[in-house]
């Protein structure tokens, strides 16, 4: 079945540092890639999206790059400051259904301050 | 815009009862609503998709009698765990779609179940 794989698990940066966050997805026919922000007990946020007709989208601080090709996306965090610390997961969208999303296992991330 | 609430946010209740969470969404209408459900330290996991006035479609593995859903207005979920054990215990969040077509999912804060 599809599948969404997210890497690193856990993340640990210097404050003022970059992160990067990546995935991998199997279906070919996912055409939408958002990335959540999700606190200790919260609702995941949706911080960044991004879709297949696109390669790369920033917003401020954030960017996430596609490879359609290779099925690779990425998130990629600059400056980082201690309130980016918080769970992230990557998602993809469904080919049978464009609204359903298949979620990455989900990244730890900790900026030391 | 485009808040969702759930409610309870937390449940205790002991095993062999039903409990029954709710999805609102506050200052839209959702045709869709998406439950999910999320163990510790792990990925949100799609259980079913609510569509208002047709029955839910559950994803495999789920089981319908289970995990009773009933979307019967364009603001309100909502789902039954009946006869709850402890490995029902869980967090549930569901998630709306705006009626504007876009892909973009809603998240209401989650409701932390526990069957003691």
């Amino acid at each position: 079945g599809e599948n969404v794989e997210q890497h690193p698990s856990t993340l640990s940066v210097q404050e003022g540092d970059s992160a990067v966050i990546k995935c991998t997805y199997s279906d070919s026919a996912s055409n939408y890639f958002p990335w959540y922000k999700q606190e200790l007990g919260k609702r995941p946020q949706l911080i960044i999206d991004i879709r297949s007709n696109v390669g790369e989208k920033k917003d401020q601080r954030i960017a996430v790059t596609l490879n359609k090709t290779a099925k690779h996306f990425s998130l990629h965090i600059t400056e980082t400051q201690p309130e980016d610390s918080a769970v992230y997961f990557c998602a993809a969208s469904r080919g049978d259904s464009s609204y359903k999303l298949i979620f990455g296992s989900g990244t730890r991330l900790l900026v030391r301050p | 815009g485009a808040v969702v609430s759930q409610h309870p946010s937390r449940v205790i209740c002991k095993s062999g009862t039903s409990v029954k969470i709710e999805c609102r969404s506050l200052d839209f209408q959702a045709t869709t609503m998406f439950w999910y459900r999320q163990f510790p330290k792990q990925s949100l996991m799609l259980m079913a998709t609510s569509n208002e006035g047709s029955k839910a479609t559950y994803e495999q593995g789920v089981e319908k009698d289970k995990f009773l859903i009933n979307h019967a207005s364009l603001t309100l979920s909502t789902l039954t765990v009946t006869s709850a054990h402890p490995e029902d215990s869980s967090f549930y969040i569901c998630s709306a779609l705006t009626s504007g077509g876009t892909d973009e999912q809603f998240f209401g804060p989650g409701t932390r179940l526990t069957v003691l």
